[in-house]
């Protein structure tokens, strides 16, 4: 099972250029999440999207934007990069028959983002 | 904002040897999970504790919660170079918004 499946590994974009993180999950979850991880700073949750058709703002959406295409993707964009957007962002995805906090998720392997 | 705090940051270890990491949160919970990150690599889940829980095993691993303490810790028994990770604990707030909220994290080393 290729699980979470998140791209492109590796980016470096200039300030203000734009460009979509690729997410698809083969395991048939309800939800998935976009989180960004800063040295220091743990997982911060971006956006999630408890079923395919509806998407809710996490702790810090400032800057970005998603779309879930169908039960399977979930991308993120990045409209106009800025130097703080630089960071490794993860996918994840949960069944969720409940509460979030009742489900484990699954992550993908991550995106090395950078921002000049 | 963070709901779980891991104590310590960073712990060195030798191989063999157990190693004990603490998770504190500030509100309350239904149930706290652990997770671990290989260099470079996503998370990856070990274990959940229900709040009604107080202690729970899977192999290697031993998680307690403390409720009344708002605590929980991970003990790993006889530690492998493999274990060499970071340990992140995760919580959701009962009654709050349906998210889950990481910690800072352990990164821990086990030196052979």
């Amino acid at each position: 099972n290729a699980g979470v499946t998140q791209t492109p590994k590796f980016q470096v974009l200039k300030t203000g250029q734009s460009m979509t993180l690729q997410c698809a999950q083969d395991m048939n979850h309800n939800s998935m999440y976009w989180y960004r991880q800063d040295p220091g700073m743990g997982l911060r949750l971006i956006y999630y999207s408890a079923s395919e058709g509806t998407t809710d703002k996490g702790e810090v959406p400032n800057g970005y934007n998603v779309s879930r295409l169908n039960k399977r993707e979930f991308s993120l964009r990045l409209e106009s990069a800025a130097p703080s957007q630089t960071s490794v962002y993860f996918c994840a995805s949960s069944e969720i028959r409940g509460r979030i906090d009742n489900e484990k998720l699954f992550f993908g392997s991550g995106t090395q983002l950078s921002v000049l | 904002s963070q709901q779980g705090e891991e104590d310590p940051q960073a712990l060195s270890i030798q191989e063999g040897e157990n190693a004990t990491m603490n998770c504190s949160y500030k509100t309350s919970i239904n149930n706290l999970q652990w997770y671990r990150q290989n260099s470079g690599r996503g998370l990856v889940h070990l274990i959940l504790i229900r709040s009604n829980e107080r202690e729970k095993h899977s192999g290697r691993l031993r998680v307690t919660l403390d409720t009344s303490k708002k605590s929980s810790s991970l003990l790993i028994t006889a530690s492998r170079a493999a274990d060499t990770a970071s340990y992140f604990c995760a919580t959701g707030r009962r009654g709050g918004s349906e998210k889950l909220v990481f910690g800072k994290g352990t990164k821990l080393t086990v030196n052979p």
